[in-house]
């Protein structure tokens, strides 16, 4: 079946822009994960949805990230105003929290982002 | 403390090699435990869940350490194609509505 998708796979955008990055987790997954990981680092945990419950956005770096999701489907990670720092690749993950196989995160191929 | 600590390495191996990795948690109530592998420049994947009594997958076994709180990896016969980042991830159940945390990752390569 279908993985997750994300789109772009790539964006260049100027200092001061906004962008906004698009995930498209597996169908029937209830949990959707964002993380951005910077060139050679670990995975930075940025917001978390879990079914109808208020999103962990505990990870967020700044007023300037905000995500969304609409029901159990397609999210979006808008960043305001962006700046060099913010440049990294953007990866969703999405899984199921019950029966076989739960908590098993799935990967998208992640959003490459250059802030010039 | 972070929740989920790993050696970060790096693990420089000949071919042939066995290799080891530990990682610990700071959360006592987590329930699930996973191993994923990830490739220069590509997303995670996921390369096995670790249950109570250990499991082995070919080359790949994994131990769980509820009382000291820690998960390990096994490699044996390594492979050149083992060259990757391995990372350690915890799922907190219901103290954390669900939440995974990933470690750092170690990171391996296997020389000829």
């Amino acid at each position: 079946g279908a993985g997750v998708s994300q789109s772009p796979s790539n964006k260049v955008t100027e200092k001061g822009k906004d962008v906004e990055l698009r995930c498209d987790p597996i169908s029937g997954h209830t949990a959707l994960y964002w993380y951005r990981q910077r060139l050679g680092q670990g995975l930075e945990f940025l917001i978390y949805f879990q079914g109808n419950s208020a999103p962990d956005k505990s990870g967020l770096p700044s007023d300037r990230f905000s995500a969304e999701r609409t029901g159990e489907s397609v999210s979006t990670l808008t960043i305001q105003r962006t700046q060099q720092e913010d440049s990294a690749v953007y990866l969703c993950a999405s899984s199921i929290t019950s029966g076989r196989g739960r908590d098993t995160q799935y990967f998208g191929p992640g959003t490459r982002l250059t802030v010039l | 403390r972070k929740e989920v600590e790993q050696d970060p390495g790096p693990f420089n191996v000949p071919e042939g090699a066995t290799v080891a990795f530990n990682c610990t948690y700071s959360n006592s109530a987590s329930q699930s435990f996973f191993w994923y592998r990830q490739d220069c420049r590509k997303e995670p994947k996921l390369l096995m869940s670790v249950y109570s009594s250990g499991n082995e997958d070919g080359r790949f076994t994994a131990q769980l350490n509820r009382a000291s709180q820690y998960i390990s990896l096994l490699i044996r016969d390594s492979k050149l194609s083992d060259s990757a980042t391995y990372l350690c991830v915890v799922n907190n159940g219901n103290t954390n509505a669900g939440k995974s945390t990933f470690g750092d990752g170690t990171t391996l390569t296997v020389k000829p």
